[in-house]
């Protein structure tokens, strides 16, 4: 019963390197999301989509990008990596309905250096 | 402003004491909110929705006031095991999509 899965669940990148965090979820939801939390804050939307071939902007979309290719998977992309994006980051998928509970993946922590 | 916002705590209660959190909201088209919970280094879970009538499941009371744009948490008899972060959660778009939390309130119980 995998539910959320997200690949890497660690890794360590230099300035100006890209790459990719992958959410893979087997509940057949519509919608997906990627949050980064930073030490002692909350959550905060990177992006968001709410069925395949959409995506959508978040409170802080700047520096990554996001592919929604197939419904079961959501991809990360950071481009240019900056230490600034040293985070962990959180993917979940949304159960059907206004009032349908999110499902997080164990989170993927990145450090830039 | 931010779109949801807590009071960062930390709030450091007894066991058996009643603690209260407030979250407000400032997209007054908002459809949804919940509160979630978060243990130290590990994904957040659902704690429960919170409806207008306002919801109870067991120790754990919720309210919203629309109209003063403001979603409450009550824990009645904290337990050892309520320490954790609690997230305020709300749906904020007309579309229902876009869910945005709060930075949190922190919670530890002594014993």
């Amino acid at each position: 019963n995998a539910g959320v899965t997200q690949t890497p669940k660690f890794r360590v990148l230099k300035t100006g390197q890209s790459m990719t965090l992958l959410c893979a979820q087997d509940m057949n939801h519509e919608y997906m999301y990627w949050y980064r939390q930073d030490p002692g804050m909350g959550l905060r939307l990177i992006h968001y989509s709410v069925g395949e071939g959409t995506t959508a902007k978040g409170e802080v979309p700047d520096g990554y990008n996001v592919s929604r290719l197939k419904k079961q998977n959501f991809l990360l992309g950071l481009e240019s990596a900056a230490p600034s994006q040293t985070s962990v980051y959180f993917c979940a998928s949304r159960a059907p309905g206004v009032t349908g509970e999110l499902f997080f993946g164990e989170g993927s922590r990145l450090t830039v250096l | 402003r931010k779109e949801v916002e807590q009071d960062p705590g930390p709030f450091n209660v007894p066991e058996g004491a009643t603690v209260a959190f407030n979250c407000t909201y400032s997209n007054s088209a908002s459809q949804s909110f919940f509160w979630y919970r978060q243990d130290c280094r590990k994904e957040p879970k659902l704690l429960m929705s919170v409806y207008s009538s306002g919801n109870e499941d067991g120790r754990f009371t919720a309210q919203l006031n629309r109209a003063s744009q403001y979603i409450s948490l009550l824990i009645r008899d904290s337990k050892l095991s309520d320490s954790a972060t609690y997230l305020c959660v709300v749906n904020y778009s007309s579309s229902a999509s876009k869910i945005i939390f709060g930075s949190g309130t922190r919670l530890s119980i002594r014993p």
